[in-house]
């Protein structure tokens, strides 16, 4: 089983809708929580991270985090063109530098 | 600030070499991890390394190892280079601890022919 486990997509959205990105992740007891993006070539950047249950925004980036079904998502609101990428969500078990990652979510946003 | 940065950039092996990939942390960070993203794929963790000690090691052969220096730089070293050795081998940045968020840099893209 997975550590991580996201759909690969591609998830297609046309510009200005909402896109929502799902994750689960099977270590009950982590911690802490990330969603990175990556451009085709690219590394992956951090978008933003969750440690609570409940929603965290951050501009047009909402993480929704709920523990006791070990779910984790992403909304993008107003998507744009250049929000199309592959995104990946990353779990971190122990609060070190070991990241469980997910194979990402590639996201097109067509204009 | 400059952020991570990883050398070389790319490079092009051939099977059964040597190849050494370097990371500078970002400034005040102590920890270190290495990750190796095949196409396709989530980035795979390999090493971390926190205060010159490592910390963990995930499931790759033992021709893979690392080190932390004092300065808090780290190497990557891939010894009898196979075919599937060809990746992007990420390097992030992190304080550790409760927290800790990990930052990457460019990454080397590594290809063995």
């Amino acid at each position: 089983q997975k550590e991580v486990e996201q759909n690969s997509g591609p998830l297609s959205v046309p510009e200005g809708a909402i896109a929502s990105l799902n994750c689960t992740y099977s270590d009950r007891g982590s911690q802490s929580f990330f969603w990175y993006r990556q451009y085709s070539g690219k590394s992956p950047e951090l978008i933003m991270f969750i440690y609570s249950n409940g929603d965290k925004e951050d501009g047009r980036f909402t993480a929704q985090l709920n523990k006791a079904s070990q779910y984790v998502s992403l909304l993008i609101r107003d998507s744009q063109p250049s929000d199309s990428a592959t995104y990946l969500c990353a779990v971190n078990p122990d609060n070190f530098n070991k990241f469980y990652f997910g194979s990402g979510t590639k996201l097109n946003v067509k204009p | 600030d400059a952020g991570v940065t990883q050398s070389p950039t790319h490079l092009i092996k051939t099977r059964g070499q040597h190849v050494t990939l370097r990371c500078s942390p970002i400034s005040g960070h102590k920890s270190v991890s290495w990750y190796q993203q095949v196409l396709g794929q989530g980035p795979q963790f390999i090493f971390q390394y926190y205060e010159k000690e490592e910390r963990g090691r995930g499931n790759f052969p033992d021709r893979f190892s690392a080190r932390q220096f004092p300065n808090y730089s780290s190497e990557l070293n891939v010894n009898a280079l196979l075919l599937g050795d060809s990746a992007l081998y990420l390097c992030a940045s992190g304080t550790g601890g409760v927290g800790n968020t990990i930052y990457f840099g460019e990454g080397s893209w590594l290809t063995v022919v």
